[in-house]
């Protein structure tokens, strides 16, 4: 069966931290890992990663993806309490389909 | 419209009561999911539309689920004879196209059942 884990399921951590969040997967047939934040409405699109080892930023986070070991990484860098979220972790088969983690609740404090 | 847009918001219904829930995608995009949120978990797949045609209801959860996407724009999904364990936030999302493209979230619908 397809799953995706993400780990911690939460964290908190002051201003100015940096937070490593993790997802590895077991995935039969693996198309792409996407990142979400989901605030109390919709997931907002992230990142988006197909190949192994190549490093996505968009301003304090970054993200990559380890098609070997079957994982892959988001960190946020300067945390703010605006970075306070859930995010989500999913694979996208080959279906298009996304299957998602449990989400990492993130709590920021100022 | 600018995202994608599904209402009600908030739905509250009896149990055994029908319900139908609404996602007008962002406009242009050929696939469409819905996907279920329980409280505290991440969102599980329920039925995957590409245009009108619907290609995978593998994840809805009984025959008294159903989807439809008519006109290949809007798309509609019925709960027949609700139940307490359909209380859930249910998400739509589309695409460009089916695959390769990121999927994007409307708020969802939070349904209670009472």
């Amino acid at each position: 069966e397809d799953k995706v884990v993400q780990s911690p399921l939460s964290l908190v951590v002051h201003e100015g931290d940096t937070v490593t969040l993790n997802c590895s997967y077991e995935v039969t047939n693996f198309r792409s890992l996407l990142w979400y934040k989901q605030e109390k409405k919709a997931p907002t699109f992230l990142f988006m990663l197909t190949s192994s080892g190549i490093e996505k930023k968009s301003g304090r986070l970054s993200s990559i993806l380890d098609k070997k070991e079957l994982f892959s990484i988001l960190n946020i860098t300067a945390t703010q309490t605006g970075d306070s979220a859930i995010y989500l972790c999913a694979v996208e088969d080959n279906t298009g389909k996304l299957i998602f983690g449990q989400g990492t609740t993130l709590q920021v404090k100022p | 419209g600018a995202g994608v847009s599904q209402s009600p918001r908030y739905k509250v219904a009896k149990r055994g009561q029908d319900v139908a829930l609404r996602c007008d995608p962002i406009s242009g995009h050929v696939s469409l999911f819905w996907y279920q949120q329980a409280l505290g978990q991440g969102p599980e797949f329920l039925t995957y539309f590409q245009n009108e045609a619907q290609l995978d209801k593998s994840g809805l959860p009984s025959d008294r689920f159903f989807a439809e996407r008519p006109e290949g724009s809007v798309s509609t999904l019925k709960i027949q004879r609700t139940q307490q364990e359909d209380s859930a936030v249910y998400l739509c999302a589309s695409s460009l196209e089916w695959a390769d493209q990121p999927q994007h979230f409307g708020d969802g619908t939070r349904l209670s059942i009472l």
